[in-house]
């Protein structure tokens, strides 16, 4: 079965400082892996995926993250983090048929001035 | 594209009265999944449907919920009788079915939710 282990519900940075959001997966297949984002009140909107073509994914609004294989990781990383940034981000892993989707518990990014 | 939409977007009943929540996917879509959200559970998908067929309904708590998706174009999920622990907002969410087998994989859109809260 797949699954995503997102560690740290709350991180908090400084604008301007760098943002890394932790991921780990498990697979028993190659992993499409997904980070999500969340803003208050709305649904969520996808930032990017790894679907085992470049290993180092770029997304939306000047984020990225990288697969590792050797790891079983998919870390979200943003090398300056703004104040709109602040939101819940989701990791989530392809599981079973379809399009379904398993998702971690989510880590809430907080920005300070 | 008007997105995924979902209606209504509060909702506020009292413990043992039916309450139906609808979504309209994105047009040419064909899953549709909808999803719980709490603080304590986090993101849980309930059911969701291929080309209006229910393929797994294994997250769906129990027999006082239901879905269906009588055509493409409209979903819903019943809560008969709803009780204070389903508070929560539920989301739908639908996307344009992959290839068979994990060779492709289409993003799933999510709509704004609808928030539910049962007194």
């Amino acid at each position: 079965a797949q699954s995503v282990t997102q560690l740290g519900s709350h991180v908090s940075v400084s604008e301007g400082a760098l943002v890394l959001l932790r991921c780990n997966y498990s697979s028993s297949v190659p992993p499409y892996l997904f980070w999500y984002v969340q803003y208050p009140n709305q649904g969520l909107q996808l930032l990017l995926k790894y679907t085992s073509a470049a290993t180092l994914v770029k997304g939306i609004n000047g984020f990225e993250a990288e697969f590792k294989k050797s790891e079983t990781s998919f870390h979200l990383t943003k090398p300056s983090a703004h104040m709109s940034d602040a939101a819940e981000y989701f990791c989530a892993v392809r599981s079973g048929g379809g399009n379904k989707l398993t998702f971690g518990t989510g880590t809430q990014l907080k920005v300070e001035l | 594209d008007a997105g995924v939409i979902q209606s209504p977007r509060h909702e506020v009943t009292e413990m043992g009265q039916e309450v139906t929540l609808r979504c309209k996917p994105i047009s040419g879509h064909n899953s549709l999944f909808w999803y719980r959200q709490t603080m304590m559970r986090g993101l849980e998908l309930l059911i969701y449907f291929n080309n209006n067929v229910p393929i797994d309904d294994s997250g769906m708590p129990e027999d006082r919920f239901s879905a269906k998706m009588p055509n493409a174009s409209f979903s819903t999920l019943k809560i008969q009788p709803s009780e204070p622990r389903d508070s929560a907002v539920y989301f739908c969410a639908s996307s344009r079915r992959g290839l068979a087998g994990f060779s492709s994989y289409n993003e799933q859109f999510f709509g704004p939710g609808t928030r539910l809260t049962v007194l």
